[in-house]
């Protein structure tokens, strides 16, 4: 079974600046079927970016998303106060999914 | 516009039973994919079960925590995706919810979320 790391676990950042989140793989995988996401509170996730670096509908951007093997990252240029939020990648690995544990961007 | 409108939460027993349903609209459901997606409390998400579509034969997986325990299930005729879960555990406590399989495998579309609390 692949398992997803994403670092840092927590994030904190002022609006505006540049957010970087990692996510490697405990083995190379498809970048095809590497995707994020992000939660807000209390809400229900989002796709933002898949393949991995194709953004989702709607999705602005300053998202963005690359990487391949085992290793992979998503980018959001300028933080916007609707960003703060938790972010997880998913890897598709011909049978079954799987979530990195997430990754919390804070208001500094 | 797509929706997916979930229902069927609640409360029940260890051991116990309880069926989630997922309804859609907005897009071609017979055409989709389905999945679930569960989080405990403060926790990340779990991949739960998908269900491919007719030309696929329905075929169905399951994550390994719930194999042999949940089964899904739906009717194009409806445009509802289904969870059946039987022999619920505490540790299936949890917001559960359904979501539509787009473009490279990815979860395009998620339901509100429904809330399933297995205790005595």
């Amino acid at each position: 079974e692949i398992v997803l790391t994403q670092s840092p676990g927590t994030l904190s950042l002022s609006p505006g600046e540049r957010a970087t989140i990692s996510c490697r793989a405990s083995q190379s995988v498809s970048s095809s079927y590497l995707a994020w996401y992000h939660q807000k509170r209390g809400q229900a996730p989002r796709l933002l970016v898949y393949g991995p670096s194709n953004r989702a509908t709607g999705i602005p951007d300053r998202f963005s998303g690359s990487g391949s093997g085992t290793d992979f990252t998503l980018t959001i240029s300028r933080l916007e106060p609707e960003d703060f939020a938790v972010y997880y990648c998913q890897h598709y690995d011909g049978s079954s999914w799987t979530f990195g544990q997430g990754t919390k961007v804070e208001i500094k | 516009e797509v929706q997916l409108l979930q229902s069927g939460g609640g409360l029940v027993q260890p051991g116990g039973s309880l069926k989630l349903s997922c309804a859609a609209s907005g897009f071609t459901f017979s055409g989709s994919s389905m999945h679930w997606v569960r989080q405990a409390s403060g926790k990340g998400l779990e991949w739960v079960a998908r269900i491919r579509t007719k030309p696929n034969n329905f075929a169905t997986t399951y994550g390994a925590s719930v194999k042999g325990r949940f089964s899904i299930s739906r009717d194009d005729s409806r445009n509802t995706v289904y969870l059946q879960m039987d022999s619920l555990k505490a540790e299936d406590t949890a917001v559960y919810y359904c979501a539509t399989e787009g473009w490279l495998r990815a979860f395009d579309h998620w339901g509100q979320g429904a809330q399933v609390t297995v205790s005595s």
